[in-house]
């Protein structure tokens, strides 16, 4: 069965901290995604990796950098963290094929900035 | 890129047809359709996607018409557990991959 897992459920940091979402997806997958999900705007895409060491800015990055070392794992990270930044946050993952790119979606990790 | 619009809120009968509508008006030849739902404190899971043909899967149907620029998800007998937050996606070109353009989502509510 197919698994993406985030590293936490929820996370509460303080203003100006350093924050690390660790995603891990075991379907050797080249492409991972990380959105955020506000009430009333749907999930925004945050950046995107289609492959180990690529990274590309989605729609929104301001604030945020990414790290993939690693085929399986994609890292979001919150250089310093602003109250702004409190939201759900979504990792995803897929194989790269043409008429059929499914997402797989992890469990997403809840953070609040304080 | 893309954008797609939908209602915010539905309720279906349980045992009916859920028809879901989104409009894509600006949708270009080679984008997909997709969509997807998200139960509470979970993530988003596939339904169904499509190009241009209607599709049918053991889950929905995706009806989109002639012109593209809009679709409807059927959910042919709506059960309680089909109370959830579905979203419909434009699937659009982005650096070496493909990217999603998630619409803000219809919440919908089977009643009993």
């Amino acid at each position: 069965d197919v698994k993406v897992t985030q590293s936490s459920r929820y996370l509460v940091k303080r203003t100006g901290e350093k924050v690390f979402l660790e995603c891990v997806q075991d379907m050797d997958h080249e492409n991972m995604f990380w959105y955020r999900q506000d009430p009333g705007l749907g999930l925004r895409l945050i950046y995107f990796s289609y492959d180990v060491k690529m990274k590309e800015k989605g729609d929104i990055p301001e604030g945020y950098s990414v790290s993939r070392e690693k085929k399986e794992r994609f890292s979001l990270i919150l250089e310093s963290a602003s109250t702004n930044q409190t939201s759900m946050y979504l990792c995803a993952s897929s194989m790269e094929a043409l008429s059929s790119y499914e997402q797989y979606f992890g469990p997403g990790t809840r953070l609040t900035v304080t | 890129d893309a954008k797609t619009t939908q209602p915010p809120s539905m309720d279906c009968a349980e045992g009916r047809a859920a028809n879901l509508p989104c409009n894509h008006s600006t949708i270009s030849g080679n984008e997909y359709v997709y969509w997807y739902r998200q139960i509470h404190s979970q993530g988003p899971q596939y339904i169904i996607h499509g190009l241009k043909n209607n599709e049918t899967n053991e889950m929905a149907s995706l009806i989109i018409t002639e012109d593209r620029k809009s679709s409807t998800l059927i959910l042919p007998h709506a059960t309680l557990r089909d109370t959830a937050v579905y979203y419909c996606i434009v699937r659009v070109s982005a650096s070496g991959t493909y990217k999603y353009i998630f619409g803000t989502g219809t919440r919908l509510k089977v009643l009993a």
